[in-house]
């Protein structure tokens, strides 16, 4: 199946580091999520984009969607020990897509934060 | 906020058998269900999409006769793998999509072990 280009694929970082991440589809999608995997969960969502520029924070998180449709990033500022887990990006198909209404999840970055 | 509840968690079956894994929106009514499958340290991909009352629309690679979705109601879809192999062994997500305010929705996940 389809699925976006997300890097980096792992960080290791220090408590208090920010934190980037981004993801970019050859398809134009009219939604991006961000969620936040745990180990024998499923994933819970952080951010929701809906419109092409439109930058959201959630706390100290921070997302963006790109003008072009096609790429969105996800900044995490002074990150703690309980932001460890997998991240992963999520676009939804555009309308008259072969995806269209579905989510396509990116390859996940592993985050590990170092106390 | 929205909760999807996925039964079982886990469960472990002899090779040629069969199991069924239930999807319920529990204070939402779900258009349509999606089903992933993720295998370790993998992203979450797409098996199929299912709209209530109709035949589910399986992506590319997926055997639709293994892997039969049921959506009887707005608020139940099962996932039936049927005469299940090793190579099953997987976590199975469902996810609930709600026209209103929700989107989507993930369940918790089901952890199929075959032996």
């Amino acid at each position: 199946g389809q699925q976006l280009n997300q890097s980096p694929q792992s960080m290791f970082i220090q408590e208090g580091e920010d934190v980037s991440m981004n993801c970019t589809s050859s398809s134009i999608f009219n939604t991006w999520l961000w969620y936040k995997q745990d180990p024998g969960e499923g994933p819970v969502l952080l951010i929701a984009l809906y419109k092409a520029g439109e930058l959201t924070s959630n706390g100290r998180l921070t997302a963006q969607f790109g003008i072009t449709r096609k790429d969105s990033f996800l900044n995490i500022s002074a990150s703690i020990p309980s932001d460890v887990g997998i991240y992963f990006c999520a676009g939804r198909g555009s309308k008259g897509s072969s995806n269209t209404g579905k989510l396509i999840f990116g390859q996940g970055t592993t985050l590990q934060v170092k106390p | 906020g929205a909760v999807v509840s996925q039964h079982p968690s886990w469960v472990i079956c002899k090779s040629g058998t069969s199991v069924k894994i239930e999807c319920r929106s529990l204070d939402f009514q779900a258009t349509t269900m999606f089903w992933y499958r993720q295998f370790p340290k993998q992203s979450l991909m797409l098996m199929a999409t299912s709209n209530e009352g109709s035949k589910a629309t399986y992506e590319q690679g997926v055997e639709k006769d293994k892997f039969l979705i049921n959506h009887a109601s707005l608020t139940l879809s099962t996932l039936t793998v049927t005469s299940a192999h090793p190579e099953d062994s997987s976590f199975y997500i469902c996810s609930a999509w709600d026209r209103g305010p929700y989107g989507y929705t993930f369940g918790s996940g089901t952890r199929l072990t075959v032996v």
